[in-house]
Formats: C-alpha cells, structure tokens, sequence
C-alpha cells in the first residue's frame, strides 16, 4: 500500500533529550513537509523539503532540525532548545503534479 | 496579509441534520482551497479541493463546498450528518506559484448528537 508512515505512534523523552522522529513515504513524491500540531492552534508548519538534500525553514523552526538525504525520508530532531515539544506532529507529503498534501498518522511526543 | 479563517471553533448538530462549516480567506494571489478532516489522534484527510473551473466542488463521505470570490469564502456542506462525521475540520489555501506552503485555519470541532 502506498501512503506515508510515522514512527512511533508515542514517544517518551525525558527533558533536556533529543529525540527523532521518523516520517517516510513510498508515494514518490517530491516534497514532505512537518507540522506541529496544539489544541487550539491548528498545524503549524516547522519545516519542509522540496527535493533531496534541501529544506527550508517553515514558521516554527527552533529548537528543531532535518535532514533530507533520501527522497522517501524525511526525519525530525526536536532538540533540546525547543523550550516545550509535547505536542502531536505530523508528516506530510506532495506530488509536484498536484497541489494537495498528504499526511501521515501523526506522533504525539510527550516530555517528562 | 495571507490567512485564513473559521469563525465556528466549535459545532454541535443532530445526526441527519444539515451541516455548513465556514472557510474565510485572506489571499493575494489565485487560491487553490483544501478541505480536510481529523479525526480524535489520527492525520489528516483531504475531503476536496478547488483550483479552477465549477465553483461548487463534491467531494468524499457525501461533501461539497462552494467557493464564492465575492465572498473570499469557500463553505463546506453536507445535507445529512452522519455520527462518523464528528471529527476536526480544517481550511487551507495555497496556489500554485507557491503551493509548497499552505496557509491553515484553526478548526472547527464538529460533535454530532444521536
């Protein structure tokens, strides 16, 4: 089946850890974005690739970092600079054909 | 500047009942406008789309949304609400000289009552 996959659907970390968040996607597409989510305050973006080995700060960007060295993979490292990262964040992905996004499960990431 | 906005945080209807959720946008350029929904814990699902052509566009699980450029408005209806429906609505809009970033309305939380 095609589609994106995150991993794991929970995370605990304790404070003052990194942590990485996976998200890889077998839909050959393109771009891949992150977003955080918060009760109340929609999606907010946080980064996002639009081919290999690129990306580009999305609105929330500190205290997270990327990499993009395969297409089908996109992971996130919250840092420990990310002054509060229990949130739920997900993946998403899109064909340079169309216009729509494609999302993951989603991780909600919990710090203790 | 470039938002978007939906007044109704939160929704309550009946099952069977008609459903209108509203979608207001502030864009500069030709928007493409995206519906999607959440539900409790899980991503998101794309209900339907607009870029171009008809204005009223259909979509899945019994939806539609009109978009109206007089109105900067892009509403989303269902006739009859089913329980299954209760879930996170989201409105977005982009375009396609720089569709790489969607701009996001908040929600709105449908609860639907038996």
């Amino acid at each position: 089946d095609g589609g994106i996959t995150q991993s794991p659907k929970y995370l605990f970390r304790k404070e003052g850890q990194n942590v990485t968040l996976s998200c890889e996607q077998n839909l050959n597409h393109d771009a891949m974005y992150w977003y955080r989510q918060d009760p109340g305050q929609g999606l907010r973006l946080i980064y996002y690739s639009q081919i290999v080995n690129d990306f580009q700060k999305g609105d929330i960007a500190e205290g997270y970092s990327v990499s993009r060295e395969k297409k089908e993979s996109f992971p996130l490292t919250v840092t420990s600079a990310q002054k509060n990262p229990t949130a739920f964040y997900l993946c998403a992905s899109k064909s340079s054909h169309y216009n729509e996004q494609f999302f993951g499960p989603g991780t909600r990431l919990t710090v203790l | 500047a470039q938002s978007v906005t939906q007044p109704d945080i939160h929704i309550t209807v009946s099952e069977g009942a008609s459903l209108e959720l509203r979608c207001n946008y502030s864009y500069g350029a030709t928007p493409y406008l995206f519906w999607y929904v959440q539900s409790p814990g899980q991503g998101l699902q794309l209900l339907l789309k607009y870029f171009s052509g008809d204005t009223l566009v259909q979509g899945i699980k019994g939806f539609e949304a009109e978009f109206k450029r007089s109105q900067s408005s892009f509403n989303l209806r269902k006739p009859s609400v089913h329980w299954s429906d209760a879930a996170e609505y989201f409105c977005a809009v982009g375009n396609a000289g720089n569709n790489r970033k969607l701009i996001w309305g908040l929600g709105t939380s449908l609860a639907v009552n038996p």
